[in-house]
């Protein structure tokens, strides 16, 4: 079964930050983030491997939460080249949510 | 380095014709992933290889699609015959075998079946 993830699409201003969510029925014990630009291939953004771990990678962030089975996207003062849709994926071979749409405008 | 090469970047073709898409994955990997996107669906998993042996190919969608991975920088996925539903850009991965590892994908290609 496919993680679920919340919001469906976000717009956002530059600078503003955003929280994109991603939760599963079945039990986590790794999680993918990629973002995919139109026209493009997902790119690679962070695993999560352990309950509770967090990981950065320039202003984008990321949370863990084995327990409650969902893990969380920080993006903080957005840039505009951070549009795109952005997917978590979970197991090995990944099984993808529907994906979270972010634009952010000038 | 080079990344994960699929060909055609684009396909057009009419119902009934078999369709072979081909994909290169980064030397050293030894995960494969066949995807497919539709707006209706998503990015969905299609099959999955790992040192050329198929592992899991319940999402192959039926019969009419098929995969192969006949050596370690090769693979295929053939549909025949193809419908219109299958229209949709159909994306390989590669990584290497292990949970901690990123999946890298190819640009793609979109297929259009009239």
């Amino acid at each position: 079964q496919q993680p679920v993830q919340s919001p469906q699409a976000v717009i956002l201003r530059e600078g503003e930050d955003a929280v994109i969510n991603c939760s599963s029925s079945k039990a986590l014990y790794s999680v993918h983030w990629y973002r995919q630009k139109h026209g493009e291939a997902p790119v690679f953004l962070m695993i999560l491997l352990k309950g509770g771990e967090q990981k950065g990678h320039d202003k984008i962030s990321a949370s863990f939460n084995e327990k409650k089975q969902q893990s969380s996207l920080y993006l903080t003062a957005s840039q505009l080249s951070y549009s795109g849709t952005y997917f978590c994926g979970s197991g090995y071979a990944l099984n993808f949510g529907k994906g979270t749409s972010l634009l952010v405008t000038p | 380095d080079a990344g994960v090469i699929q060909s055609p970047r684009h396909e057009v073709t009419e119902m009934g014709q078999e369709v072979t898409l081909r994909c290169k994955p980064i030397s050293g990997h030894n995960s494969l992933f066949w995807y497919r996107q539709t707006m209706m669906r998503g990015l969905e998993l299609l099959i999955y290889f790992n040192n050329n042996v198929p592992i899991d190919d319940s999402g192959m969608p039926e019969d009419r699609f098929s995969a192969k991975m006949p050596n370690a920088s090769f693979s295929t996925l053939k549909i025949q015959p193809s419908e219109p539903r299958d229209s949709a850009v159909y994306f390989c991965a590669s990584s290497l075998v292990a949970v901690n590892q990123p999946q890298h994908f190819g640009d793609g290609t979109r297929l259009s079946i009239l």
